[in-house]
């Protein structure tokens, strides 16, 4: 079945260093995002790609990467800048304009240590 | 911006019905609603786009009014199942959503 997987399921981190977390879809959709939920809160945009070589920052990009080099691929980088990043990350896709709701993958909670 | 909803939490009692609303301050492209469990991937339930119609699938549609910039969810007759936080994420170009900050709704027997 076609969806998007999200690693790792948690991830600690240590302060000053960066970690990596992976979003692969097999959905052959364009458009992936990346958003950030903290507890009790909606989901803020941290960076979204419509398509492959090209990305664009969202509401709170500061302190955070990405890179779209593959359709199927759109990992985020929780750089040492990022002071606060203990939060539920999510990665999603969407399959075309109109009609099409997104899908989401099923998380990583990365928490600081 | 953030579109607001209302209210923050409600409680019901099965077969109860529930209104959940989302109000935006800029011109709405698409209305989006999804419903989150406690620690899982938000769920896709229905979205509205501007010019549509209301929509709807067994008990739960939604409507949208575009000169108010305004959305709303209807439960009726409300399941355990439906228990979990639901999101309105709101569009005004077709592809980047902007969600609310969730409204948690709890069904009890």
């Amino acid at each position: 079945d076609g969806g998007i997987t999200q690693s790792p399921k948690y991830l600690f981190r240590k302060e000053g260093q960066n970690v990596t977390l992976s979003c692969e879809q097999n959905l052959n959709h364009d458009a992936m995002y990346w958003y950030r939920q903290d507890p009790g809160q909606g989901l803020r945009l941290i960076y979204y790609s419509q398509i492959v070589n090209d990305f664009q920052k969202g509401d709170i990009a500061e302190g955070y990467s990405v890179s779209r080099e593959k359709k199927e691929s759109f990992p985020l980088t929780v750089t040492s800048a990022q002071k606060n990043p203990t939060a539920f990350y999510l990665c999603a896709s969407l399959r075309g304009i109109g009609g099409y709701g997104y899908t989401f993958g099923s998380g990583t909670r990365l928490t600081v240590v | 911006q953030q579109p607001v909803q209302s209210p923050q939490a409600v409680i019901l009692r099965e077969g109860e019905d529930a209104v959940i609303n989302c109000s935006s301050s800029k011109a709405l492209y698409s209305v989006h609603w999804y419903r989150q469990k406690h620690g899982e991937a938000p769920v896709f339930l229905m979205i509205l786009l501007k010019g549509g119609e209301q929509k709807g699938h067994d008990k739960i549609s939604a409507s949208f009014n575009e000169k108010k910039q305004q959305s709303s969810l209807y439960l009726t007759a409300s399941q355990l199942s439906y228990s979990g936080t639901y999101f309105c994420g709101t569009s005004g170009s077709a592809r980047q959503l902007t969600f609310g900050s969730g409204t948690q709704l709890t069904v009890l027997p």
